[in-house]
């Protein structure tokens, strides 16, 4: 049973540039929500995606976007990079309509973004 | 903010020894769960605890949670060097989508 995956595992890009992430969802989860975590801090809610479209938004600018696509895989994206960026990306995965599913989110192994 | 806070921010036992972390939120909850992740990678679902529920074991992890007091408390008894991690925990509000919203968590060091 496949867990949560995310890549790339590392990316440094610099000030101004564009990326995006990936994220393929634990078999069977449609539900996923994506965090951002500084160092030697908590993961903050980015956004979470159900059913392709975007339900939840944190405090986040709009130059994160997302998308989830049929098969239930995501993307983040990020546009206008700044240095304040760098950050561990976590991807988590849950399944929508089971209470006991629903409520625990499974998270990848995450991707370290650098700017520089 | 975040809504939870974790306390201590590091706390650092022996084998053998129990290891206690707590965690306060500030407003209403649906449910509170225990995260732990090693070497800032992925973080690994522990336990969850309803607000309609006091305490919860699993293993040698035993949670409780007091809504009066908007705390929770995870005990690890009987820790080992391999539970050496940062522990997090995170609510998920009344009313809302499973979003959650993680404290600052509490680093763990057990020496063997």
């Amino acid at each position: 049973d496949a867990g949560v995956t995310q890549s790339p595992t590392h990316l440094i890009k610099t000030r101004g540039q564009q990326v995006t992430l990936r994220c393929s969802p634990k078999s069977g989860h449609d539900t996923v929500s994506w965090y951002q975590q500084a160092l030697g801090q908590g993961p903050q809610f980015i956004f979470q995606y159900y059913e392709e479209e975007e339900r939840q938004r944190g405090n986040f600018p709009d130059r994160f976007s997302g998308h989830q696509f049929p098969n239930y895989s995501s993307e983040l994206n990020v546009n206008a990079l700044l240095l304040g960026d760098s950050a561990l990306y976590l991807c988590a995965s849950s399944l929508e309509g089971v209470l006991g599913a629903r409520e625990t989110q499974y998270f990848g192994p995450g991707t370290r973004l650098l700017v520089l | 903010s975040q809504q939870g806070e974790e306390d201590p921010q590091a706390l650092s036992i022996q084998e053998g020894e129990n290891a206690t972390m707590n965690c306060s939120y500030k407003t209403s909850i649906n449910n509170l769960q225990w995260y732990r992740q090693n070497s800032g990678r992925g973080l690994v679902h522990l336990i969850l605890i309803r607000s309609n529920e006091r305490e919860k074991h699993s293993g040698r992890l035993r949670v409780t949670l007091d809504t009066s007091k908007k705390s929770s408390s995870l005990l690890i008894t009987a820790s080992r060097a391999a539970d050496t991690a940062s522990y997090f925990c995170a609510t998920v509000l009344s009313g809302g989508y499973n979003k959650l919203i993680f404290g600052a968590g509490t680093r763990l060091a057990v020496h063997p």
